[in-house]
């Protein structure tokens, strides 16, 4: 099993839908951060979470250290919202301090 | 501020040649980190240097290796090239080791025929 496993694979939706892509991980985590990456293009990162919430624009990202679990909100998606988007983890100790990603989830927004 | 700048963008090599790929942070940036990506396994961690210090370093063979500048540039080496070297290898720096937002440059595309 994954020590970071991302649902759904993935996901196709309208225009205006509300979108949520989840991150369960298994290990201590320092921090969780939420990536996207555009067909051919680099890596933007979205948010860097330790606990709680952030909100930039239509995205929301939730984290629950208990639970081992994160959550990335879009709100009334664009195609341009088109992307993977990639979950990763940072470990809590030094020698665990390397990132670990998810697989990934694929998201298309049709008009 | 410029982004994080990744020489050269493409690059074509043959098995058993060696690769050496460039990363220049952001201005201030003390933190690099190195990852590979393909099709088949997603994006994995390489290494992670600070302060010229290699901090963390991910499951790879020796034949994988980098450093880090005083000035914080940072090189990764790759000798013996295997076909399945070909990836896309990315850096990202972020101002501190640890949780600080991390800045990714577009990447090195490398093939090995």
């Amino acid at each position: 099993k994954n020590e970071v496993e991302q649902s759904p694979q993935n996901l196709t939706a309208q225009e205006g839908e509300f979108i949520t892509i989840n991150c369960s991980y298994s290990v201590g985590i320092s921090a969780l951060h939420w990536l996207q990456q555009h067909p051919g293009g680099g890596i933007v990162s979205l948010f860097m979470l330790s606990s709680g919430k952030k909100k930039h624009g239509r995205l929301i990202a939730t984290i629950n250290i208990q639970e081992k679990h994160s959550s990335l909100h879009i709100t009334a998606s664009h195609p341009r919202d088109s992307a993977v988007y990639i979950c990763a983890v940072r470990g809590v100790t030094s020698n665990t301090g390397k990132l670990i990603f998810g697989q990934g989830t694929t998201l298309q927004v049709k008009p | 501020k410029a982004g994080v700048t990744q020489t050269p963008r493409y690059l074509i090599k043959t098995r058993g040649q060696q690769v050496t790929l460039s990363c220049s942070p952001i201005s201030g940036h003390r933190s690099v980190s190195w990852y590979q990506q393909t099709p088949g396994q997603g994006l994995q961690f390489l290494f992670e240097y600070f302060s010229e210090t290699q901090r963390n370093k991910g499951n790879f063979p020796g034949r994988f290796s980098g450093r880090q500048f005083s000035n914080s540039r940072s090189e990764m080496n790759v000798s013996t090239l295997e076909l399945g070297d070909s990836a896309l290898y990315l850096c990202a720096s972020s101002l501190w080791a640890t949780n600080s937002p991390l800045h990714f440059g577009n990447g090195t595309r490398l093939t090995v025929t």
